[in-house]
């Protein structure tokens, strides 16, 4: 049973335009949840996180987004560029702690130039 | 700093071949963990250890194990190795189990258990 869910497998955007990446999650305990980047042969970054008792968080270029009841998160890119071309794991955890991390399947994110 | 380092870096090995892969980190982190990631799977807990002298199992242990040597080393420890543990591994550390502490990752090793 797969509790954090990324349905999109593979998202392309043209540069300069916002990339939207999207993530359920099932487990009402969830509680953290956080957004991985991943490049080809490298192991995941960290991008940004949120924690259930807000319901947006920015950094930069990138926000995430959190809707509690319909249990999903959101991840926008603006403007996206090139090198944001990646994968990006959604990931979650309960318990307000940050181990035993679930991650989604990952969505393969291609900015064109 | 080198961040969290992991060796090896590739690895081939025959059905029923033991071996250990080794992780490392300097950032004084005190929780670890072993994930294992397969095509279209995304990556799932194998151990992780919250502080030192601790370890725990994750989503899926069976046919591994751990060992936390100290604060900066966590070993992951194949026994008898079988074709469905090719996969890439990744050794992660974090500063502590609390909110805000994020996850840093090593490199990655890819084994293949032919």
């Amino acid at each position: 049973d797969q509790q954090v869910k990324q349905n999109s497998p593979s998202l392309s955007v043209q540069e300069g335009r916002i990339s939207i990446l999207n993530c359920d999650y099932t487990n009402s305990m969830f509680d953290y949840f956080l957004w991985y980047k991943k490049y080809p042969a490298e192991g995941p970054t960290f991008l940004i996180s949120i924690s259930s008792i807000k319901d947006k968080n920015e950094d930069g270029r990138f926000t995430v987004f959190l809707n509690k009841s319909a249990k999903h998160l959101s991840l926008h890119i603006v403007p996206s560029q090139p090198g944001d071309s990646a994968v990006y794991f959604c990931a979650a955890s309960s318990g307000g702690s940050n181990y035993k991390l679930t991650f989604g399947k990952g969505t393969l994110l291609t900015v064109n130039p | 700093n080198a961040g969290v380092t992991q060796t090896p870096k590739f690895q081939v090995l025959k059905t029923g071949q033991s071996m250990t892969l080794q992780c490392a980190q300097d950032m004084n982190h005190n929780s670890m963990y072993w994930y294992r990631q397969d095509p279209g799977m995304g990556l799932r807990l194998i151990y992780y250890s919250a502080s030192e002298g601790t370890t725990d199992k994750g989503e899926v242990p069976n046919g591994y194990n751990v060992s936390r040597l100290n604060k900066r080393e966590f070993s992951l420890r194949l026994e008898s190795a079988a074709p469905s543990q090719t996969s890439v591994y990744f050794c992660a550390s974090s500063e502590g189990p609390y909110v805000g502490g994020e996850q840093y990752f090593g490199p990655g090793t890819r084994l293949t258990v032919t």
